[in-house]
């Protein structure tokens, strides 16, 4: 299963640019790269996934590398209630169960 | 969008109950369900992947006599701690998700159970 890297925490001012950086170096050619936040005391959000081409929702912007080895979520104008731990998942899918394995995250801390 | 609903969000509950929590899928059906736990300050951790209709697939160390899955149909999946101890006081979080062939559908998470054993 292809592991990713991320920063421990991160900060940035309400109104700029968040952009949280992932490190899947050893993704495989099928695996997407999936994001998703948990806010204090509650259940993880889907925020988007990829497999090659930069994506946009709503909700952020997801930009993979050309080779595919990283990827940055971009929340475009952050506000204090994206302040969550933010979750980079390359997705197994072994036999179709599809799990996610969370590792530990980054924190955002979006400042007023 | 995908709603998950967990009830209860909260419990409290003396050592030796039986505690059953229930995940719902309001507005699709869920061909499977993911239930995970997680302790203070730490990372989530699957514990079982429920398929509708057949036995859970339980990740390694958690015992599956003491977590009991039941995913009976496609809109609701149970997961009952047997015999509770205080050290599996913890937040227990279901997701939910539809599978399709060559579809990757997100999981969509429910707000998780807060179980505390005195």
């Amino acid at each position: 299963d292809a592991k990713t890297t991320q920063p421990p925490s991160m900060d940035c001012a309400e109104g700029r640019a968040a952009n949280l950086p992932c490190n899947h170096s050893t993704i495989s050619g099928n695996e997407y790269v999936y994001w998703y936040r948990q806010i204090h005391s509650q259940g993880p959000q889907y925020i988007i996934h990829g497999l090659k081409n930069n994506e946009t929702n709503e909700m952020a912007s997801l930009i993979i590398t050309e080779d595919r080895k990283s990827s940055t979520l971009i929340l475009p104008h952050a506000t204090l209630r994206d302040t969550a731990v933010y979750y980079c998942i390359v997705r197994v899918a072994g036999d179709s169960s599809y799990k996610l394995i969370f590792g530990s995250g980054t924190r955002l801390l979006v400042r007023p | 969008g995908a709603v998950v609903s967990q009830h209860p969000s909260r419990v409290i509950c003396k050592s030796g109950t039986s505690v059953k929590i229930e995940c719902r899928s309001l507005d699709f059906q869920a061909t499977t369900m993911f239930w995970y736990r997680q302790f203070p300050k730490q990372s989530l951790m699957l514990m079982a992947t429920s398929n509708e209709g057949s036995k859970a697939t339980y990740e390694q160390g958690v015992e599956k006599d003491k977590f009991l899955i039941n995913h009976a149909s496609l809109t609701l999946s149970t997961l009952t701690v047997t015999s509770a101890h205080p050290e599996d006081s913890s937040f227990y979080i279901c997701s939910a998700s539809l599978r399709t062939q060559g579809a990757l559908q997100p999981q969509h998470f429910g707000d998780g159970t807060r179980l505390s054993i005195l």
